[in-house]
């Protein structure tokens, strides 16, 4: 079983819709959850961090997570076509430094 | 804003050469990360440093080294470049002392090696 695991897509979705990446983990010892957006040929960019169970708000962007379920999720409102990216999903440990990331979800927003 | 530089965008070395990759930080953090990202296989752990002169081995260390003789400089270096190391490479770093560990990546190196 993969540590962190993600659909690999692609997520089609329209111009305007909600688009909902979904990540779920093994590790219950994890503290905390990251979410990057990787353009093709670029590099990941962060987009925001979660650590306490609930939801986290940035603009369009909410984080989601629910440890008991193990999964954390990402909400994209009023999609763009300029978010058509792979959305990458990355967990810590408590005590560690390294993240874990997840082999990503490729977005497409039609428009 | 956190800035992470890499010494190159594209890289083109022929098999047998010796390949140093630099990373720059100038948020003096104290953690740096080397991967690389291939289709398919997503980004993979190669070495990772804490602090000044200390390195840990990531999940594919082999034909890899790395070098960290200052805070701000993280390198890798191919001992020997093989066709099987062409991938697009990926430094990061994160602070430990802001408790969050997000990791901020560099724009990439894209290696080929004919």
């Amino acid at each position: 079983q993969k540590e962190v695991e993600q659909n690999s897509g692609p997520l089609s979705v329209p111009e305007g819709a909600i688009a909902s990446l979904n990540c779920t983990y093994s590790d219950r010892g994890s503290q905390s959850f990251f979410w990057y957006r990787q353009y093709s040929g670029k590099s990941p960019e962060l987009i925001m961090f979660i650590y306490s169970n609930g939801d986290k708000e940035d603009g369009r962007f909410t984080a989601q997570l629910n440890k008991a379920s193990q999964y954390v999720s990402l909400l994209i409102r009023d999609s763009q076509p300029s978010d058509s990216a792979t959305y990458l999903c990355a967990v810590r440990s408590n005590s560690s430094y390294k993240l874990i990331f997840g082999s990503g979800t490729r977005l497409l927003v039609r428009p | 804003d956190v800035k992470v530089t890499q010494s190159s965008r594209y890289l083109v070395k022929r098999t047998g050469e010796k390949v140093f990759l630099e990373c720059v930080q100038d948020m003096d953090h104290e953690n740096m990360f080397w991967y690389r990202q291939d289709p398919g296989l997503g980004l993979r752990l190669i070495y990772f440093s804490y602090d000044v002169k200390m390195k840990e081995k990531g999940d594919i260390p082999e034909g890899y080294s790395v070098s960290r003789e200052k805070k701000e400089r993280f390198s890798l270096i191919l001992e020997s470049a093989s066709t099987n190391q062409t991938s697009m490479y990926l430094c990061a770093s994160s602070s430990r002392t802001s408790g969050s560990y997000e990791q901020y990546f560099g724009p990439g190196t894209r290696l080929t090696v004919t």
